[in-house]
């Protein structure tokens, strides 16, 4: 069983709607965690990191973790087209040692 | 700044044969990784480097070998490569709480 678990979608949306991604995790040794955006072809782009409960908002994102429940998500406001692209959570350790989710397809419909 | 670059970007080799895969980064970062991407399985840790002259196994090292000899070079090598080692493979830098990705390259093993 994978330490991380991401639903692959695909999840389809209006423009201007609210994206909600969610992933559980089954490591207690993840110390912090992080959400990549993938275009196709394309490397993983970093979009946030966060080390404790609770949320952390940055423009249009909003990263939420629940280590009670192991439980993390993400918010998307006012998608954009832009937006649709491989969406990756993942945890990791002192070391960097990361637990990617199989990452889930989000598309922004116009 | 280049961030990270990735030496070749697509090759195709036949069973048997051997190639290394470069890996530069230009941030002065002490941690380099190696991870592969396969579909539905998502990212996987190869290798991963803490320091100059350092190199750790990851989740996947099997049929892998890697050299830290330089601060910002982080070398992938197959010594006989096989058909499940078609992937695509990223390198990334950064802090053990983030990580940059490279492009990625794409390798083919027939």
């Amino acid at each position: 069983q994978k330490e991380v678990e991401q639903d692959p979608g695909p999840l389809s949306v209006p423009e201007g709607a609210i994206v909600s991604l969610n992933c559980t995790y089954s490591n207690s040794a993840f110390q912090y965690f992080m959400w990549y955006r993938q275009y196709s072809r394309k490397g993983p782009e970093l979009l946030m990191y966060t080390y404790s409960s609770g949320n952390k908002e940055d423009g249009r994102f909003t990263a939420q973790v629940d280590k009670s429940s192991k439980y993390i998500s993400l918010f998307i406001r006012d998608s954009q087209p832009s937006d649709s692209a491989t969406y990756l959570c993942a945890g990791g350790d002192s070391w960097g040692k990361l637990q990617f989710g199989a990452g889930t397809q989000v598309v922004v419909t116009p | 700044n280049a961030g990270v670059t990735q030496t070749p970007k697509f090759r195709v080799l036949k069973t048997g044969q051997s190639m290394t895969l470069l890996c530069a980064q230009d941030m002065n970062h002490e941690y380099m990784y190696w991870y592969r991407q396969d579909p539905g399985m998502g990212l996987r840790l190869i290798h991963y480097s803490v320091g100059e002259g350092t190199t750790a196994k990851g989740e996947v090292p099997d049929g892998y070998n890697v050299s830290r000899l330089k601060k910002q070079n982080f070398l992938l090598g197959l010594e006989s490569a096989a058909p499940s080692q078609t992937s695509v493979y990223f390198c990334a830098s950064g802090r053990s709480d983030t990580q940059y990705f490279g492009p990625g390259t794409r390798l083919t093993v027939l």
